[in-house]
């Protein structure tokens, strides 16, 4: 256990449906990313936050995806009006803002299956 | 795209030392070798990090080519629980620069 939680853990919706996925990172950690993975494939960066501010996002993040962090603590990843091609793991991790340590520590990550 | 090379996959006996080789010919002076490894149905567990000299932690060594255009990862005794996929990436440490994984190596211990 990394200290990153993530809700739920796995995901079953229907195609044209909206979801939402929580994650929890650790307290102290300013830095908070989201990750998708497809079945034989490694890890693809999705977004970034540093506090509140979402700083970077990918060219992968279409128009249906948003990404919050209110508060900058926990953050949630909404994809509206899913598609198959959505089912994948989504993978939150996040990091201390510390330079000399850049780890980035990961959550279980949710599964999504969109039918 | 992923700026570094492994094999696909490999097998180890348990006991035996496991050494996953990464090239990473077009790394820059700034760039760090990374290892993380993704034991299935989890998330990936960060395993070490080198710039030019060789690392060690209690999980596991790292060799870096004199040229640092490739690298070693060493897992001094392997056990079934080391089976995972691992991956090798280049990276700047400072800033907030994300992880770019490749498909990695899936290391299979066998009893």
């Amino acid at each position: 256990d990394t200290g990153v939680s993530q809700d739920p853990r796995h995901k079953i919706t229907k195609r044209g449906q909206n979801v939402t996925f929580r994650c929890d990172p650790i307290s102290e950690h300013n830095r908070l990313y989201w990750y998708r993975q497809t079945l034989g494939q490694g890890p693809e960066f999705l977004t970034y936050f540093q506090n509140e501010a979402q700083l970077e996002k990918s060219r992968l993040l279409s128009d249906r995806f948003s990404a919050e962090r209110p508060k900058g603590s926990f953050s949630t990843l909404e994809i509206q009006r899913t598609e198959q091609g959505d089912s994948a793991m989504y993978l939150c991790a996040s990091s201390p803002t510390d330079e000399a340590y850049n780890e980035q520590f990961f959550g279980p990550g949710t599964r999504l299956t969109v039918l | 795209d992923a700026k570094t090379t492994q094999p696909p996959s490999m097998d180890c006996a348990e006991g035996r030392a496991a050494n996953l080789p990464c090239n990473h010919s077009t790394i820059s002076g700034n760039e760090y070798v990374y290892w993380y490894r993704q034991i299935h149905s989890q998330g990936p567990q960060y395993i070490i990090h080198g710039l030019k000299n060789n690392e060690t932690n209690e999980m596991a060594s790292l060799i870096i080519t004199e040229d640092r255009k490739s690298s070693t990862l060493i897992l001094p005794h392997a056990t079934l629980r080391d089976t995972a996929v691992y991956y090798c990436i280049v990276r700047v440490v400072s800033g907030n620069t994300p992880l770019v994984f490749g498909k990695g190596t899936r290391l299979s211990v066998i009893a």
